[in-house]
């Protein structure tokens, strides 16, 4: 169990470039989750995957904003035409087979966008 | 919608002293699941406790322990024996299996020498 990783942990971006966040999960972990952190605020769900199905999306993300998750492995997180308002923490989280189990979250991607 | 809120922004406590955090939640569900979470600075979120809503014992981690008060939806995290590693943001969250998972604000806990 070598935990969840993400990758990159910082990008720095300008306004209007194409960024992408990728997302290993902890190896049997079926579901995953995308979550935005802002500073001084706790996480705010993004979106999540059971295997390579996306089941449920926030309302938060526009539609500048989409994920992947193509063989039910790794996830990516593309944010199209950044904006200032999407500077934030990108986490990543995976849990089991139930839809209960513990989520247990990654380091993190921080997003700046200039 | 499930709201969770944590009152407290920042607390303090002295090294080896106990501090209590509180939480509470808004829900309509019976069955549900309470979590405290801790990030450190710069580091990622950890999990520290798990409460089952159906259990009425409350869950201990080492020198975590919760205090777990359903019909009143409150759920504080007592920390004993502070120790300098403890400080960082304390996160309580909620979740159902129908829900995401929802966070309060967090609290700052700073740990005192």
């Amino acid at each position: 169990d070598t935990g969840v990783s993400q990758d990159p942990r910082h990008k720095i971006t300008k306004r209007g470039q194409n960024v992408t966040f990728r997302c290993d999960p902890i190896s049997e972990h079926n579901r995953l989750y995308w979550y935005r952190q802002t500073l001084g605020q706790g996480p705010e769900f993004l979106t999540y995957f059971q295997n390579e199905a996306q089941l449920e999306k926030s309302r938060l993300l526009s539609d500048r904003f989409s994920a992947e998750r193509p063989k039910g492995s790794f996830s990516t997180l593309e944010i199209q035409r950044t904006e200032q308002g999407d500077s934030a923490m990108y986490l990543c989280a995976s849990s089991g087979q139930i839809s209960t189990d513990t989520q247990y979250f990654g380091p993190g991607t921080r997003l700046t966008v200039l | 919608a499930q709201t969770v809120t944590q009152s407290q922004p920042e607390m303090s406590v002295q090294e080896a002293e106990t501090v209590t955090l509180s939480c509470t939640y808004d829900t309509s569900e019976s069955d549900y699941y309470l979590f405290w979470y801790k990030q450190p600075p710069s580091r990622q979120m950890i999990l520290v406790i798990r409460q089952e809503a159906y259990k009425q014992q409350n869950a201990t981690e080492n020198r975590f322990s919760v205090n777990f008060q359903k019909a009143a939806k409150s759920f504080s995290l007592k920390i004993s024996d502070s120790q300098l590693g403890d400080a960082a943001m304390y996160f309580c969250a909620y979740y159902s299996g129908n829900t995401p998972l929802v966070f309060g604000k967090g609290t700052r806990l700073s740990v005192i020498a």
